[in-house]
């Protein structure tokens, strides 16, 4: 079974620039979750959606932040304009159904400079 | 806020050690504590988990001790290897499947 696969792996911007990020969950998974991961922290949770519908997005900072799933399946996380802060690695991740074990794709290391 | 504490941020033990990772929280709705482990460059993956209705969860050289009272719970990784070096992390799980992790641990196993 292939895994969380996330794309590109590393990317480097100047700030005020814009990024997009994209994931697809594995196959048959209804939810998908976008975490951020500072350097030294653990994994926060950005945005959560089942199938296409957004379940909780209360820590994503809507002013810059946005994703979307089409289709219930991919999705892509984007930031504009980037700030400084938002140097980290942003992890997807996905699970059969609400309440199951959540699965991690290997991340997003993004660098502003 | 952060709503899962965890301690140490760092150690280092000896091949064949007992490794301890502490955590602690302070929302009682929390219904379900899972460890994850996370190698560099690679994303975390579910190591452990534990209902707390549950005291104890043993699963190979991984045991997770659970005090519901106290609101802690902790990770002993028993005989620990060289390849148990990783960060370890633990959280908490709302109702969801909405995880709040803890700061992480970072394990190096000298051999």
């Amino acid at each position: 079974e292939a895994g969380v696969a996330q794309s590109p792996r590393y990317k480097i911007i100047e700030k005020r620039q814009s990024v997009a990020f994209w994931c697809n969950p594995i196959s048959g998974h209804a939810t998908l979750y976008w975490y951020q991961q500072i350097l030294g922290q653990g994994p926060k949770l950005l945005i959560q959606f089942q199938n296409n519908g957004v379940v909780d997005d209360s820590q994503l900072p809507k002013d810059r932040f946005s994703a979307e799933r089409l289709k219930g399946v991919d999705s892509t996380l984007k930031i504009q304009p980037a700030k400084l802060e938002d140097s980290a690695v942003y992890l997807c991740a996905s699970s059969w159904r609400l309440a199951y074990e959540q699965y991690f794709g290997p991340g997003t290391r993004l660098t502003v400079t | 806020q952060q709503q899962v504490k965890q301690s140490p941020q760092s150690l280092i033990v000896q091949k064949g050690g007992i490794s301890i990772i502490n955590c602690a929280y302070e929302n009682t709705a929390f219904d379900y504590f899972p460890w994850y482990q996370q190698f560099p460059g690679k994303g975390p993956a579910l190591l452990i988990a534990i209902r707390p209705d549950v005291s104890e969860k043993k699963e190979g050289r991984f045991t997770i001790s659970f005090n519901k009272s106290a609101k802690q719970f902790s990770l002993h990784i028993m005989d620990s290897q060289p390849g148990d070096s990783a960060t370890y992390f633990c959280a908490a799980r709302l109702g969801g499947n909405k995880l709040t992790f803890g700061g992480g641990t970072r394990v190096l196993v000298k051999p």
